[in-house]
């Protein structure tokens, strides 16, 4: 079964400075790659994914993904935050065959002070 | 607008109680559902697949008997918590996906608190 780490468990930035999120997974096959966020008191959202094609994925909200595949790796990036990202940030992969089961890392909370 | 509707998104209850949670797909016909379990300060972990017309898949280590789905309907699908006990206190969250190839779309969750 796939395994997904997130490295931070707690980020806290200033406004305007850049963020990164990492996340491995553990699976050598074919994934899809997900990042979700959730803001506080609200559901689960699709930040980006990635299924196929250009490992560099655009989201919303000014997100962005890369997708390394020789590292595992789909970290999260944007340049610029805003207070309004404070919130948990969840990746999340399903592989191939049973490619409808989510398996969720960690999450990671963000903060941005003002 | 929301494409997944639970309901409902808090309840308290008394410990033996049994405690149904609905999913509702609003925007699409959904053949399977999903329901996770979120614990204060975790992950979200996949409880079962919840398919249209046909039993759930649990994952290991969820209880049958303890966890009843039923997905009647391609719109509906119900979580009962039976014989509920505070260990069973939770979030729960069901999710909806399409298509294959498609991202699930998540309700808001239920928590779920046994006193």
């Amino acid at each position: 079964a796939q395994s997904v780490s997130q490295h931070n468990h707690h980020v806290i930035l200033s406004e305007a400075a850049s963020l990164e999120l990492g996340c491995n997974y553990s699976y050598g096959g074919t994934v899809n790659l997900f990042w979700y966020v959730q803001y506080p008191g609200q559901h689960l959202q699709l930040l980006l994914k990635y299924f196929s094609g250009d490992p560099l994925v655009k989201g919303i909200k000014g997100f962005e993904a890369e997708f390394i595949k020789s590292k595992f790796s789909f970290n999260l990036r944007k340049p610029s935050v805003q207070w309004s990202d404070t919130a948990e940030y969840f990746c999340a992969v399903n592989a191939f065959p049973n490619d409808y089961k989510l398996s969720f890392g960690a999450g990671t909370t963000v903060t941005v002070r003002a | 607008g929301a494409v997944v509707s639970q309901h409902p998104s808090w309840v308290i209850c008394k410990s033996g109680t049994s405690v149904k949670i609905e999913c509702r797909s609003l925007d699409f016909q959904a053949t399977t559902m999903f329901w996770y379990r979120q614990f204060p300060k975790q992950s979200l972990m996949l409880m079962a697949t919840s398919n249209e017309g046909s039993k759930a898949t649990y994952e290991q280590g969820v209880e049958k008997d303890k966890f009843l789905i039923n997905h009647a309907s391609l719109t509906l699908s119900t979580l009962t918590v039976t014989s509920a006990h505070p260990e069973d206190s939770s979030f729960y969250i069901c999710s909806v996906r399409g298509d294959r190839n498609q991202p699930q779309h998540f309700g808001d969750g239920t928590r779920l608190s046994i006193l």
